[in-house]
């Protein structure tokens, strides 16, 4: 089984959507969660980190949920500029030191006019 | 541009060639991680150091992949007699402590291997 499973998507949206994406990972030692972003043959950047009580950033709201194992993004208002694949990623801490990330496919997002 | 910088952007290679990537990560940043990417997969950890100690490497790293980081700033990662299946991106990112160890990526090294 994967660390971090994502459904790959696509998800092809109109402009002004709602669009939700959901993420699970295997490993209950997972200490923190992020969605990045990765535009085409880019490099991924951080959209925003996300927090047990849940957290927004404008139009984004993330959520994690670490009884069931998920996380969740979602997108109000969607834009032809959100257009990109998401990537879940989670750390697993250990022996006290900072972990390397741990990354999902990512879910590719399309948003049209 | 402050950011973390990589070089090459671009390597096309002949199998068998060894090919050296460097990374230079945002200043003062002591952490450098570096990923692969392949095409539809999210990025791989490979290796990452804090200064110039290398702490993790991952079972990616095969013997014929080496990362330096001699002087606790720059680093490269170096691939020897390269095969088809080392085609990939590679990405570079660092992180600070006071930034929560956010992790920051490079652009990413772009390599192919005919």
């Amino acid at each position: 089984r994967k660390e971090v499973e994502q459904d790959p998507g696509p998800f092809n949206v109109p402009e002004g959507a709602t669009v939700a994406f959901n993420c699970t990972y295997s490993n209950s030692a997972s200490q923190s969660f992020f969605w990045y972003r990765q535009d085409c043959r880019k490099e991924p950047k951080l959209l925003m980190s996300v927090y047990s009580s849940g957290n927004e950033d404008g139009r984004f709201t993330a959520q994690l949920n670490r009884a069931s194992q998920y996380i969740s993004l979602l997108i109000r208002d969607s834009k032809l500029s959100d257009s990109a694949t998401y990537l879940c990623v989670v750390i697993v801490l250990y022996g006290g030191s900072q972990g390397n990330l741990i990354f999902g496919k990512g879910t590719k997002l399309s948003v049209k006019p | 541009d402050t950011g973390v910088s990589q070089d090459p952007r671009h390597k096309i290679t002949k199998r068998g060639q060894n090919v050296t990537f460097r990374c230079d990560p945002i200043s003062e940043h002591n952490r450098l991680y570096w990923y692969r990417q392949t095409l539809g997969q999210g990025p791989e950890f490979l290796t990452y150091f804090q200064n110039e100690a290398q702490l993790e490497k991952s079972r990616l790293l095969s013997d014929r992949f080496s990362a330096e980081r001699p002087k606790g700033s720059f680093s490269t990662l170096e691939i020897q007699r390269t095969e088809q299946g080392d085609s990939a991106m590679y990405l570079c990112a660092s992180s600070l402590k006071a930034e929560g160890w956010t992790q920051y990526f490079g652009p990413g090294t772009r390599l192919l291997v005919l």
